[in-house]
């Protein structure tokens, strides 16, 4: 069955050191991958798409088909990175997005 | 250009009760997707619009839910009887074209259910 983990609930750095949010996921065919991101009091919203290949307010991720893997990185993180970070698959490419459980992202001064 | 904007942002009701969520997507949208977050669970699907037609309703969780697109504008997502596991957050989203390119998420709205 398709599955999206993201094995952290909590991930708690210091600003200016380098952050990894993990995301795994189970699929067999070619997955569109996503990572979405929720600040406080805002609504969820697209951060980066794996097919972009871009890189979003210092985030990169690499789509890593021998190890399942769509880690989103950033190399120094900043106060203002803290949120709630989903990565989500689209497998069929239909639009149907399987989420996982979410990471909280805290950046302390 | 307008977001995705759904109302209410909270309602409260009692078990029982019948609550209506609508959400209005972004003009030109033909794709409406909802989805909802309980409490301490992932963000699942619940269905998915094209103009006025249910594409996939795979993850409506039983008949109490009737989701309706008249017109292939706004959406309604009605609970009757509501219960109180349906509590959580209810998420509407739209986008011009379904797959790669992702979503513009609502706010939201959260549902509680005493």
């Amino acid at each position: 069955a398709q599955r999206v983990t993201q094995p952290e609930k909590l991930l708690s750095v210091f600003k200016g050191a380098p952050v990894e949010l993990k995301c795994n996921y189970s699929y067999s065919g070619s997955p569109e991958l996503f990572w979405y991101v929720q600040y406080s009091r805002q609504r969820l919203q697209l951060l980066l798409r794996h097919i972009s290949r871009e890189s979003i307010k210092g985030f990169t991720a690499d789509l890593n088909k021998g190890e399942t893997s769509f880690h989103l990185k950033k190399p120094f993180a900043q106060e203002e990175d803290s949120a709630m970070y989903y990565c989500a698959l689209d497998y069929n490419q239909g639009g149907k997005l399987i989420f996982g459980q979410g990471t909280e992202l805290s950046v302390k001064p | 250009e307008a977001g995705v904007t759904q109302f209410p942002s909270h309602s409260v009701i009692e078990k029982g009760q019948t609550v209506t969520l609508r959400c209005d997507p972004i003009s030109g949208h033909d794709n409406l997707y909802w989805y909802r977050r309980v409490m301490g669970k992932e963000i699942k699907f619940l269905l998915h619009f094209v103009k006025e037609s249910k594409q996939d309703e795979s993850g409506m969780p039983n008949n109490r839910f009737l989701a309706e697109r008249t017109g292939g504008t706004y959406s309604t997502l009605k609970v009757q009887p509501a219960e109180l596991e349906d509590s959580g957050v209810y998420f509407c989203a739209s986008s011009q074209e379904a797959g790669t390119y992702g979503y513009t998420f609502g706010s939201g709205t959260r549902l509680t259910v005493v």
